[in-house]
């Protein structure tokens, strides 16, 4: 069975940094693409970023660029998401998704439970 | 602003039958594969169709999707009241190369 376990969502101060984490199993997770996507409390769904299978290939959201940084290793299995510089807009679930292909452009197949991020003071 | 334009909202009777619209442009829509998503109350999203009209193994064919131009539609038949929940379409916009959701549907079965 394929699963996507979310973790290192924490309660994080303007300004500060966190990693979160996604460990996947159940599939060949180096052949294919994975995004996040987050959720703002009572607001829909924002995709953030997305990995190829490779990682040769990343893309950012605008809302994003320059302060969050996506990256992955395939020998474990695991994705990861740098958020850097956190604002109070960056508070929310962050979900991390498997594409259906190689690329992250494919669409997102499977779905974690999520991790939830909170940048307050 | 999503890129993508949804209704806020839709409601039905049980045994019912409603649409979902989604309105992109060239960039998105008219030049990439539509899917949905449902997102039922404190749980993730759920993918529900792909590549403008497929449902993965296990969605009841009481969903289906369509695609045209710049638009796409979500159809579901027989309503029942576990439908209730929030819908999204999705896509690729190669103009941004990023994915974009509209702003979301949530479907009340009355």
């Amino acid at each position: 069975e394929v699963q996507l376990l979310e973790s290192g969502g924490d309660l994080a101060q303007p300004g500060g940094s966190l990693r979160l984490s996604c460990t996947a199993s159940g599939f060949s997770f180096s052949g294919y693409g994975m995004s996040w996507v987050r959720q703002a409390p009572g607001k829909g769904l924002e995709w953030v970023s997305g990995i190829s299978g490779s990682a040769h290939s990343t893309h950012y959201a605008d809302s994003v660029k320059g302060r969050l940084t996506i990256s992955r290793d395939n020998s474990n299995n695991m994705l990861y998401l740098q958020l850097n510089s956190l604002r109070a807009e960056d508070t929310a679930v962050y979900y991390c998704a498997k594409s259906a292909g190689a690329g992250n452009y494919y669409y997102m197949d499977v779905w974690g439970k999520g991790t939830t991020v909170t940048v307050s003071s | 602003q999503s890129v993508l334009t949804q209704p806020p909202s839709v409601s039905a009777a049980p045994g019912q039958k409603i649409t979902i619209s989604c309105s992109g442009s060239s960039s998105n829509i008219g030049n990439n594969y539509v899917s949905w998503f449902h997102q039922l109350p404190g749980t993730a999203p759920k993918l529900l169709i792909y590549e403008n009209n497929k449902r993965p193994s296990g969605i009841p064919d009481r969903f289906s999707g369509s695609k045209s131009g710049t638009s796409a539609t979500l159809g579901i038949t027989g309503l029942q009241t576990g439908d209730e929940a929030d819908y999204y379409c999705g896509t690729w916009d190669t103009s941004v190369a990023a994915w974009v959701f509209g702003g979301g549907t949530k479907l009340t079965v009355l």
